[in-house]
């Protein structure tokens, strides 16, 4: 079964500042990964995805994603952290094959101080 | 096309009450899915449509939960005989067939007292 791990559970940048939000994944077959934003009390917002070719993924708001099979890692990026990226992110996976249940991870707590 | 809708936004009920929230996906999109969010956790998934079929089903769905689609738009999602448990926030998503990614609605907070 496709599972999905988050290290992190809070990640404190100063603005202006780069940012990395980490992620692994173990999935059976060719993974299709995803980055999902969430703000208080509000459902998950879609920023990026991997599913095949270029490594480096680009996303919503200036985010992208890094795909590193040999690491298994999905880690998200922001050249220059702003206040208003303060949120809970996660990441999650799903199989190649068949039923298309998204696997999250618990989230990171990412805070931009100004 | 106002994206993926719940109501309500939030619901508290005492417990042992039954509750009922809907989810109107986006009207191209023929699956949806319900989650279940707890605080400090990702979502979990419950359920799983493709039209009005009900395919899969999480352990976590026990009996007190049902879900219908019965015209493959609009869903319900059913709770019965509430607990402090089921306290969570309840997420509906929708995509179309082999897509890759899914739109989630704002979600349903529901609070037992």
């Amino acid at each position: 079964a496709q599972s999905v791990a988050q290290p992190e559970d809070q990640v404190n940048v100063a603005e202006g500042n780069p940012l990395t939000v980490k992620c692994t994944y173990s999935v059976s077959g060719n993974p299709y990964l995803f980055w999902y934003v969430q703000y208080p009390n509000r459902g998950l917002q879609f920023l990026l995805k991997y599913i095949t070719g270029d490594n480096l993924v680009k996303g919503s708001y200036g985010f992208e994603a890094e795909f590193n099979k040999s690491q298994t890692s999905f880690h998200l990026k922001k050249p220059s952290a702003l206040v208003s990226d303060s949120a809970l992110y996660f990441c999650a996976v799903r199989d190649g094959t068949g039923f298309q249940k998204l696997v999250f991870g618990t989230g990171t707590r990412l805070l931009v101080s100004p | 096309d106002t994206g993926v809708s719940q109501d309500p936004r939030h619901k508290i009920t005492k417990r042992g009450q039954n509750v009922t929230f809907r989810c109107d996906p986006i009207s191209e999109h023929n699956r949806l899915y319900w989650y279940r969010q707890t605080l400090g956790q990702g979502p979990e998934f419950l359920t799983y449509f493709q039209n009005e079929a009900q395919l899969e089903k999480s352990r976590l769905l026990s009996d007190r939960f049902s879900a219908e689609r019965p015209k493959g738009s609009f869903s319900t999602l059913e709770i019965q005989r509430t607990e402090q448990g089921d306290s969570a926030m309840y997420l509906c998503a929708s995509s179309v067939d082999r897509g890759y990614g899914y739109t989630f609605g704002s979600g349903t907070r529901l609070t037992i007292v």
